[in-house]
């Protein structure tokens, strides 16, 4: 079982570019998240989607937009990057919704917008 | 506002010493704390705490609850150059949607 992925691994944007960040996992987990970690902050939840079919925003939505794709995939677009997105993206997943000891993470995306 | 609070913020110690890591909280309707541990790139689980008093044990760490005065610790014992990581508290509560708010971490730095 590869867990969760992510990819790309590290990505460099010019300001208003646009990209998407994909995440899979292989577990068979109902929920999914998508996390901005920043220094000093810790981990701050962008858009999560509690089970296949819906998705909702978290903490920190502004500038992002999620598609829930099937029961394995959960991807994250940024539609015009801005410097202030410049983060770690980390996808997780988890057997329900608020399962928080069922986390589990992926590797993370490093994403430096210019 | 719900907020998770740790310190110290940053933690420099010998191999071998024992170090306690603090996490306090303010949220409504408290469900669980969960201690990860965060080392080169993703967040993994340590423990979930629910219940005061109950200390959760594995191997040379713990960690305990105090549901009146709002706070959890994380003890390591005997420390090793491999403890050296990012700890993370977070708390899941009613009043969150069940989100999980997280603190900023303790970066702990283990020198041989």
């Amino acid at each position: 079982n590869a867990g969760v992925t992510q990819t790309p691994k590290f990505q460099v944007l010019k300001t208003g570019q646009s990209m998407t960040l994909q995440c899979a996992q292989d577990m068979n987990h109902n929920s999914m998240y998508w996390y901005r970690q920043d220094p000093g902050m810790g981990l701050r939840l962008i858009y999560y989607s509690a089970s296949e079919g819906t998705t909702d925003k978290g903490e920190v939505p502004n500038g992002y937009n999620v598609s829930r794709l099937n029961k394995r995939e959960f991807s994250l677009r940024l539609e015009s990057a801005a410097p202030s997105q410049t983060s770690v993206y980390f996808c997780a997943s988890s057997e329900w919704w608020g399962a928080g000891e069922t986390q589990y993470f992926g590797p993370g995306t490093r994403l430096l917008v210019l | 506002e719900d907020k998770v609070v740790q310190s110290p913020l940053s933690l420099v110690v010998h191999e071998g010493d024992t170090v306690t890591l603090n996490c306090s909280y303010e949220v409504t309707n408290f469900r669980s704390l969960l201690w990860y541990k965060q080392e080169k790139k993703a967040p993994t689980f340590l423990f979930m705490l629910t219940s005061s008093g109950i200390e959760k044990k594995s191997g040379r760490l713990s960690s305990i609850l105090d549901k009146k005065e709002l706070f959890s610790i994380l003890n390591i014992t005997a420390t090793q150059t491999g403890d050296s990581a990012i700890y993370l508290c977070a708390v899941e509560a009613q009043s969150s949607n069940y989100q999980l708010i997280w603190g900023a971490g303790t970066k702990l730095i283990i020198k041989p």
